[in-house]
């Protein structure tokens, strides 16, 4: 079963706005953490932000912020004022402390950013 | 800072050849990850090793087989190649401690052709 939902495929969103991208995820395990990635037309992975299951604060790295709400299962993540370097696939992924730590993916949200 | 390094970035194969691809972590970081990514696909977990011990094996196909070597460089030896192999293999890792600090840092892929 997909451990990791993201349920839009792709999104446009013009340059200095803010985007909200979906996860939702499914656990029975109490420890748990949530990564998104940024993967770039080259091809690299690029890790952008962590969310722990027991962290009592939303999790903010620069122009990132992660809407983690875990009575619903959803740790969504906002960029805020895009630039055009914002175009991009970015892949939710969780890591549960009874899987010895790989990543389970979502299948990726295509972002384009627009002037 | 430091990231993980792979090689080669790309590399082209025939039908049922091999391939030896390389991993050298970030340095004082305990634990490799492989994973493969199909065209358009997430990345899929094959294997990862902590402190050159297998740790957890995912769909990794039985023709192709991985080690830690002293050195905690990393090798993902593939035997038979078939064209469905053809993927991004990526090498990430970390610092095994729970936590933002056990964050899976990402090479730069290697790109896989098999024709």
């Amino acid at each position: 079963a997909q451990k990791i939902t993201q349920t839009q495929p792709g999104m446009f969103v013009q340059e200095k706005e803010a985007v909200t991208l979906d996860c939702t995820y499914d656990t029975s395990d109490p420890s748990y953490g949530l990564f998104w990635y940024k993967q770039p037309s080259s091809g690299e992975m690029i890790f952008l932000i962590y969310q722990g299951s027991y962290d009592q604060q939303n999790a903010t790295e620069g122009r990132y912020s992660l809407n983690f709400q875990k009575a619903r299962k959803s740790a969504n993540l906002v960029i805020s004022a895009s630039q055009l370097g914002d175009s991009a696939m970015y892949f939710c992924a969780m890591r549960e402390v009874i899987s010895w730590g790989k990543l389970q993916f979502g299948a990726g949200t295509q972002v384009v950013v627009t002037p | 800072a430091a990231g993980v390094i792979q090689s080669p970035r790309h590399l082209i194969k025939e039908k049922r050849e091999t391939a030896t691809l390389k991993c050298y972590p970030i340095p004082r970081h305990d634990t490799v990850y492989w994973y493969q990514q199909g065209p358009g696909q997430d990345p899929q977990f094959l294997i990862s090793f902590y402190e050159k011990m297998q740790s957890d094996k995912g769909s990794i196909p039985d023709r192709f087989s991985a080690q830690q070597f002293s050195d905690y460089h990393s090798e993902l030896n593939m035997s038979s190649l078939e064209l469905g192999d053809s993927a991004l293999y990526f090498c990430a890792s970390s610092l095994r401690s729970g936590g933002r600090a056990d964050t899976q840092y990402f090479g730069p892929g290697t790109r896989l052709t098999v024709l």
